[in-house]
């Protein structure tokens, strides 16, 4: 299957700082990317669809100044929490499909960033 | 609205028992279901697709539009198969493209 990486895998911030997690889909490109929050013991809820060139599309009650999203190319999709709160703090995800002559329709994820704003 | 529903937040069993993790959707016309794992430390994968009707690790789940389900089952359990199993369906409004999860249920399966 493909491969999608995140980094970092672990990150504690102070309350007011900005935290960049990145996204790598590692041996395909992806022209769509997904990114996930997930509270602990609930489900994921999806937040935004990144897409490589444009900007993305945040799901409803998500603000976009607060979690700017950058897909600036066919591997890379990035996630900034600006003045981050402790309200923040949680488990984000990433995912993307693979496409054209390898698009099985799966999603593929990362292994998820936690982050911690203390 | 689009849903997507595991009623059951812990599931735990015996080894060699059945199990079966319930879950249920909420729209009408030809659903596309799918069952994602997430064992302990690793990533949310999947597991199966019911437009493939194949087996996976023992687990089948069966499309039942009457009922509007999709049940994982396994005939007998084993302990690695203690994990977070979620129920997904991708959102039709927006071609298809993005997952609408369930709460997902916690098997545990015991010795």
């Amino acid at each position: 299957g493909a491969v999608v990486s995140q980094h970092p895998s672990r990150v504690i911030c102070k309350s007011g700082t900005s935290v960049k997690i990145e996204c790598r889909s590692l041996d395909f490109q992806a022209t769509t990317m997904f990114w996930y929050r997930q509270f602990p013991k609930q489900s994921l809820m999806l937040m935004a669809t990144s897409n490589e060139g444009s900007k993305a599309t945040y799901e409803q009650g998500v603000e976009k100044d607060k979690f700017l999203i950058n897909h600036a190319s066919l591997t890379l999709s990035t996630l900034t929490v600006t003045s981050a709160h402790p309200e923040d703090s949680s488990f984000y995800i990433c995912s993307a499909r693979t496409s054209g002559p390898r698009y099985t329709g799966e999603l593929f994820f990362g292994e998820g960033s936690r982050l911690t704003v203390l | 609205a689009q849903r997507v529903t595991q009623p059951e937040k812990l599931l735990s069993v015996f080894k060699g028992a059945p199990v079966e993790l319930k879950c249920n959707y909420s729209y009408s016309g030809s659903p596309e279901l799918f069952w994602y794992v997430q064992y302990s430390r690793q990533r949310l994968q999947l597991l199966l697709r019911h437009i493939s009707r194949e087996s996976i690790k023992g687990f089948t789940a069966d499309l039942n539009k009457g009922e509007t389900s999709f049940h994982l089952k396994k005939p007998f359990a084993q302990e690695e198969d203690s994990a977070m199993y979620y129920c997904a369906s991708p959102m039709k409004n927006t071609g298809f493209q993005k997952l609408v999860f369930g709460t997902g249920t916690r098997l545990l399966v015991s010795p």
